[in-house]
């Protein structure tokens, strides 16, 4: 089945500590996003890519960067994890451009503990 | 800018009740509006999503939304609710016009007793 994979599931990390989150995706999608979720929150967009046209959310921490270097992979690092960043991150594709309806496909998100 | 209101941060029901969960948009035109159900530890997954072809707009696991444009709303209902229903609940919305991101609401977390 056409999916969004998220490695690892958990990830724990020391403060301090750089990490990276990996997504990968077998849909052939053109734009790929990263959310942070936080305990009881909604999903918050940090960027998102279209094919290799990166862009940046404008309240995004520069702790966090993002590769994209084909179109079925892209990785979120966070340089310098502190204890605010533990939250679950979420992956997620879209054919094109939202600007017709179309859905996101969401990954099963990789959660982040920061000790 | 768009945005979300989702009415009532938890919902309890019990098992074969009916499920109504409130959400209210702002946008000065008719937006694209969806449904996302998440379940604990898990991405998110789409329920349906009004695109303007129908009002009524009918999803997967037997939920459905109607859009109404004079209320600004688009709640979403289940005539019986069961225990696999027991999640959070997404509303979002996003634009026509150039790169329109989901804008979320806060989520509804439905609760079902036996």
């Amino acid at each position: 089945d056409a999916m969004v994979i998220q490695n690892p599931r958990y990830q724990v990390t020391q403060f301090g500590k750089p990490v990276t989150l990996s997504c990968s995706q077998t849909l052939n999608h053109n734009v790929m996003y990263w959310y942070q979720q936080k305990s009881s929150q909604a999903p918050k967009l940090l960027f998102h890519y279209y094919d290799k046209d990166f862009n940046n959310e404008a309240d995004t921490p520069d702790n966090f960067q993002s590769r994209r270097p084909n179109t079925s992979f892209c990785f979120l690092d966070i340089r310098s994890p502190g204890l605010g960043d533990a939250a679950m991150y979420l992956c997620a594709t879209s054919r094109d451009l939202p600007t017709g309806g179309d859905e996101q496909f969401f990954g099963p998100g990789t959660r982040l503990t920061v000790l | 800018a768009q945005s979300v209101t989702q009415l009532g941060s938890h919902v309890s029901v019990s098992e074969g009740a009916l499920v109504l969960l409130r959400c209210n948009y702002s946008s000065s035109v008719p937006p694209y509006l969806f449904w996302y159900v998440q379940y604990p530890n898990q991405g998110l997954q789409l329920l349906l999503k009004y695109t303007s072809a129908a009002t009524l707009v009918k999803g997967i696991n037997g939920f459905e939304a109607e859009f109404k444009k004079s209320e600004t709303s688009f709640h979403l209902t289940k005539p019986s609710a069961h225990m696999s229903d027991a999640a959070e609940y997404f509303c979002a919305v996003s634009g026509y016009t150039g790169f329109q991101k989901l804008v979320f609401g806060t989520g509804t977390r439905l609760l079902v007793s036996p």
